[in-house]
């Protein structure tokens, strides 16, 4: 079993569609929760992190559901330039290691 | 403007041959780290480094190593052992801090082993 996994998609909505992704982790331990945002041939830029007590910015909704283990992101009223690939990064938590593990992403086609 | 720089953004090297990714930050963050992507795939950690003069293997140290000399400086050398070298490297830093950090990325180099 991966120790983050998402559903890789894509998903193919239309513009205005509300659409979630969710991803699973491993370690019941993990501490922080972030989902990344990555265009296509670029490099992965920070889109919200995940607190424990779910929130929100803008169109975009982020929840964390430690006793199922899984992070969800929420986008409403979708846009074309909502396309990407979203990145789900979990601090797995294990001892002394400071850095992230990224599951695979989820990508994201908004249609006209 | 602070950022990350890794250079050069794209490089062809035939078999055998090491080359060295270079990757410097001016946003006098601590922690430094290497990923790796390949196609369809996820960032791969290959070595980290939490403070000048130390660092750690990721999960696929084998065929790489790095120097921690400066903090602003953690350059990567993809040596002749990494038996399938051509990906999408990126290098980030961060303030690190239990949990673990927001990561800034810079733009990537992108290696052809020819």
């Amino acid at each position: 079993r991966k120790e983050v996994e998402q559903d890789p998609g894509p998903f193919n909505v239309p513009e205005g569609a509300t659409v979630a992704f969710n991803c699973t982790y491993s370690n019941s331990a993990s501490q922080s929760f972030f989902w990344y945002r990555q265009d296509c041939r670029k490099e992965p830029k920070l889109l919200m992190s995940v607190y424990s007590s779910g929130n929100e910015d803008g169109r975009f909704t982020a929840q964390l559901n430690r006793a199922s283990q899984y992070i969800s992101l929420l986008i409403r009223d979708s846009k074309l330039s909502d396309s990407a690939t979203y990145l789900c990064v979990v601090n797995l938590g294990s001892t002394g290691r400071r850095a992230l593990t990224f599951g695979s992403g989820t990508r994201l086609q908004v249609q006209p | 403007d602070g950022g990350i720089t890794q250079s050069p953004k794209y490089l062809f090297r035939k078999e055998g041959q090491n080359v060295t990714l270079s990757c410097e930050q001016n946003l006098n963050h601590d922690a430094m780290y290497w990923y790796r992507q390949d196609p369809g795939q996820g960032l791969r950690l290959i070595y980290y480094s939490q403070i000048v003069n130390d660092f750690q293997k990721g999960d696929i140290a084998e065929g790489y190593s790095v120097s921690r000399e400066k903090k602003e400086s953690f350059p990567l050398t993809v040596t002749s052992a990494q038996k399938n070298p051509t990906a999408f490297y990126l290098c980030a830093s961060s303030t690190p801090r239990e949990g673990g950090g927001e990561l800034f990325f810079g733009e990537g180099s992108r290696l052809t082993v020819l």
